[in-house]
This record gives C-alpha cells, sequence and structure tokens, in this order.
C-alpha cells in the first residue's frame, strides 16, 4: 500500500554536527518528494525538494538523497543550529493524481 | 504579503457544537487545502478546492463540509463536533498542484 514512514521518532543531535533524517516510503509511482519542517506551533515550511529522477540535491545547509533501489529518502542538515530544533517530515507527490502523502514526523533537538 | 492565514488559533466546543475554521490567502493561488494534523500521524487532507468554484473530498472528509467563498478564502465547518475531531487543523494553498504548498499557522481545536 502507500505509505510515508519514519524510520526514529525522535532525533538528538550536538550542535555543530551534522543531522540525517530518514524516510521510508513504499510506492515507486511518485513524482518527486519534499521536506518540511515544522516548528513548534507553526505549519509546516517547505525546505527541499527532490524529483524522482534525481539522486540527490543541495540546498543551503541541507542535502536530500533519494535511494529508488531500497525506496529511501534522507535530510541531511549540516552543521546542525539551534533553530534547526523542530519536527521533519516528508511528502510523497503524485502529480497525476494531485495526490500528496505526508510522513508522521520526526522531531530533532539540539544539544548544547 | 501575509500568506496563508487562519482564524481562530484556539477553539474549544462541546460535542455537538458547530464552528466554521476561516482561511485566507493573499499569494493569488489557484488552489486551497484543508488538513487535520493528529499526534504521532502525518497531515491528513480533509478537503481540497483546485480553484474557485470547485471543491473535492481528500481522505477523510467526514463530519466536514467546506466553502470556497472566493479566490482569496476557503472555509471549515464542522456541523456537529465530536471529540474525534480533536486536532490541530491546517490550511494551505498551492498555485497549482499539491507540491510546494503554503501553509497557515494552524488552528488547535478540542471537542469535550
Amino acid at each position: 500500500g502507500e505509505s510515508v514512514g519514519l524510520h526514529l521518532p525522535t532525533l538528538s543531535v550536538q550542535e555543530g554536527d551534522n543531522s540525517i533524517i530518514n524516510c521510508a516510503y513504499s510506492n515507486s509511482a511518485s513524482d518527486y518528494f519534499i521536506w518540511y519542517k515544522q516548528e513548534s506551533g507553526k505549519g509546516p515550511q517547505f525546505i527541499i525538494d527532490i524529483r524522482s529522477n534525481m539522486d540527490k540535491r543541495q540546498g543551503q545547509r541541507v542535502t536530500v538523497l533519494l535511494n529508488k533501489t531500497v525506496k529511501h529518502l534522507s535530510l541531511q542538515i549540516a552543521a546542525t543550529q539551534p533553530g534547526d530544533s523542530a519536527v521533519y517530515f516528508c511528502a510523497e507527490i503524485y502529480s497525476s493524481a494531485s495526490k500528496i502523502i505526508f510522513g508522521s514526523g520526526t522531531r530533532l533537538s539540539i544539544r548544547p | 504579503n501575509a500568506g496563508v492565514t487562519q482564524t481562530p488559533k484556539f477553539q474549544v466546543l462541546k460535542t455537538g457544537q458547530s464552528m466554521t475554521l476561516q482561511c485566507a490567502q493573499d499569494m493569488n493561488h489557484n488552489s486551497m487545502y484543508w488538513y487535520r494534523q493528529d499526534p504521532g500521524m502525518g497531515l491528513r487532507l480533509i478537503y481540497y478546492s483546485a480553484s474557485e468554484g470547485t471543491t473535492d473530498k481528500g481522505e477523510v472528509p467526514n463530519g466536514y463540509n467546506v466553502s470556497r467563498l472566493n479566490k482569496r478564502e476557503f472555509s471549515l465547518r464542522l456541523e456537529s463536533a465530536a471529540p474525534s475531531q480533536t486536532s490541530v487543523y491546517f490550511c494551505a494553498s498551492s498555485v497549482g498542484g499539491p507540491d510546494t504548498q503554503y501553509f497557515g499557522p494552524g488552528t488547535r481545536l478540542t471537542v469535550l
């Protein structure tokens, strides 16, 4: 069936270290994927997306990797800062069906 | 630009009461969405509107109605609130399809 899930519900990282947040998906028909950041009391905010025909995409301090063989998506945050504390979740887009499926999220906490 | 705004921010209802959640966007987007977010779960689509004058059911439409009042506004109505509708509700908008949605700050609803 269709599902987008996350390996870990919480992740604690030392400030300055790199963070890696993972996401697994089960359906290969998606067009692309989006990572969202949701801070406490706020709505989700777009971070970065990646098309299904790509393996890697980089943004400012963030990199998304897509492994279609194992249906796995990851978000890497370089030099994690206190402001990165939030829930991160992935979403899978099926453009032809105007459909989006959201994962449940991973909470990232930063240790000083 | 204010982006996507939602009112109210918080609401407590008794079982059986009705209320309308308001959403407005000033980005001239065609598509608007209503989601609910429950603890430990991903965002689930309630209803969406691909353009002014059209609305369609999402994944969890039961117990809700919507109105696309004009291009800017998309309201969600609970006719007879139930405790199972306790959740955080997010409105979102996008230029066209479900990609790159902009989310509002959310409405936290508690039904007693």
